[in-house]
């Protein structure tokens, strides 16, 4: 089985700082990692996957993120914010053998930017 | 333009009058999922279906019935709704369901808000 935690149902950034969401995984599987984000009022985007190559990934508008087996961790990171970044951030899970079957997500992160 | 598409987008029903929320993408995909979205608990999988005529239960299935007779279409029955089924519900689909390997991609839906008085 798989699961997910976020750390933090809210982040507060001032513009142009760096953005750290944090997000825990466990699997009893080699894992497939990914972030979401979901704008206001849509759907949910894909902002980057681990799919066991590299450990750090990199993903649209400038996020990445680092697959840490040791601490079962998949941190997403954004060197500088912008107010455009602000949105909810969802971290999955799925195992290696079920992909998109079986995504499970954790509860999101809101992340908001001050100017 | 790819796309998932879902309606009615919004939807205010009583209890006990059955309701479907259709989707259709105009991928070629064959895999297809719906999620419900509630505060405080992420997103949960409903069903989902690999290819036409397969589906299966995804986390939280009571209350809901799905069915895939075309590739492109996925509908959402709810043929009792409660209070509980209030929502907002979102489909998605992607070219496999198995791999997630490469380039493929879930693609969502813009969501259907759902509220059962």
């Amino acid at each position: 089985a798989q699961s997910v935690t976020q750390l933090g149902s809210h982040v507060s950034v001032s513009e142009g700082a760096l953005v750290l969401l944090r997000c825990n995984y466990s699997s009893s599987v080699p894992p497939y990692l990914f972030w979401y984000v979901q704008y206001p009022n849509q759907g949910l985007q894909l902002l980057l996957k681990y799919t066991s190559a590299a450990t750090l990934v990199k993903g649209i508008n400038g996020f990445e993120a680092e697959f840490k087996k040791s601490e079962t961790s998949f941190h997403l990171t954004k060197p500088s914010a912008h107010m455009s970044d602000a949105a909810e951030y969802f971290c999955a899970v799925s195992g290696a053998n079920t992909g998109f079957q079986k995504l499970v997500f954790g509860t999101g992160t809101r992340l908001l930017v001050s100017p | 333009e790819a796309q998932v598409t879902q309606n009615p987008r919004y939807l205010i029903t009583v209890t006990g009058k059955k309701l479907t929320v259709t989707c259709s993408q105009n991928m070629n995909h064959e895999y297809m999922s719906w999620y419900r979205q509630d505060p405080g608990l992420g997103l949960r999988q409903i069903y989902y279906s690999m290819n036409v005529e397969v589906t299966d239960k995804g986390d939280v299935p009571e209350g809901y019935k799905v069915s895939r007779k075309e590739k492109r279409n996925f509908p959402l029955i709810l043929e009792s709704p409660s209070p509980n089924q209030t929502s907002l519900y979102f489909c998605a689909s992607s070219l496999s369901g198995q791999g997630a390997r490469g380039t493929d991609t879930q693609y969502f839906g813009p969501g259907t808000r759902l509220t059962v008085l």
